[in-house]
């Protein structure tokens, strides 16, 4: 069954720095994966969505994230962090062929220093 | 656009009381509609999830029910709370593209 793995629950840069958040899917090739992002008492926020379209996929607040079969991966990233980037940051994929059911990681908490 | 509402936003219950959340959602019809719990410092539980009026599955044997009176209206409840029910509850609804879900502001329930 297809299942998401979010390495490290927590993640600490400066202000300014390389943001990276790193998540593997399972087995094969999922129609889609997403990365949401959740803000201190609030819902998940859609950041971005892979399709078969673009291996790249931008977002918003400036995140990106690329698709590698190779690797099974759809690391998250964003070139220069900002205050207000500090959130958590789950990586979710479909159960099946659509997102009618949805499986999400444990997800990462992103903390930055000033 | 589509939006989805829940409410109340935070809710403190006693143990043993009674427990209503509604989850309603604008500007689509026929959506699919989940509540997911997402304990402290844990990630996000499928409780239930719904693909029309009067139609529920359940994901996770528990002491909360789920009913959807209406096309965009989500119900979450319980007939006695219990400590364990602690959690922050998240509705969510997918198109009839099913391929994506997006997320309500969520209600934060502490049951003392």
């Amino acid at each position: 069954a297809q299942s998401v793995t979010q390495l490290g629950s927590h993640v600490s840069v400066s202000e300014g720095a390389l943001v990276l958040l790193r998540c593997n899917y399972s087995s094969s090739v999922p129609p889609y994966l997403f990365w949401y992002v959740q803000y201190p008492n609030q819902g998940l926020q859609l950041l971005l969505k892979y399709t078969s379209a673009a291996t790249l996929v931008k977002g918003i607040n400036g995140f990106e994230a690329e698709f590698k079969k190779s690797e099974t991966s759809f690391h998250l990233t964003k070139p220069s962090a900002h205050m207000s980037d500090a959130a958590e940051y789950f990586c979710a994929v479909p159960l099946g062929s659509s997102a009618s059911k949805i499986i999400f990681g444990s997800g990462t908490r992103l903390s930055i220093r000033p | 656009s589509q939006t989805i509402h829940q409410w109340p936003a935070t809710l403190v219950q006693p143990v043993g009381s009674p427990l209503s959340l509604e989850c309603t959602v604008e500007g689509t019809s026929n959506p699919n509609l989940y509540w997911y719990r997402q304990a402290a410092g844990r990630g996000l539980q499928l409780l239930f999830y719904s693909v029309g009026i009067g139609q529920i599955s359940s994901e996770v044997p528990q002491n909360l029910s789920a009913s959807r009176p209406q096309d965009r209206q989500f119900i979450l409840s319980s007939k006695k709370l219990l400590l364990s029910d602690s959690g922050f509850y998240l509705c969510a609804w997918a198109g009839q593209g099913l391929d994506t879900q997006y997320f309500g502001p969520g209600t934060r329930l502490t049951v003392l």
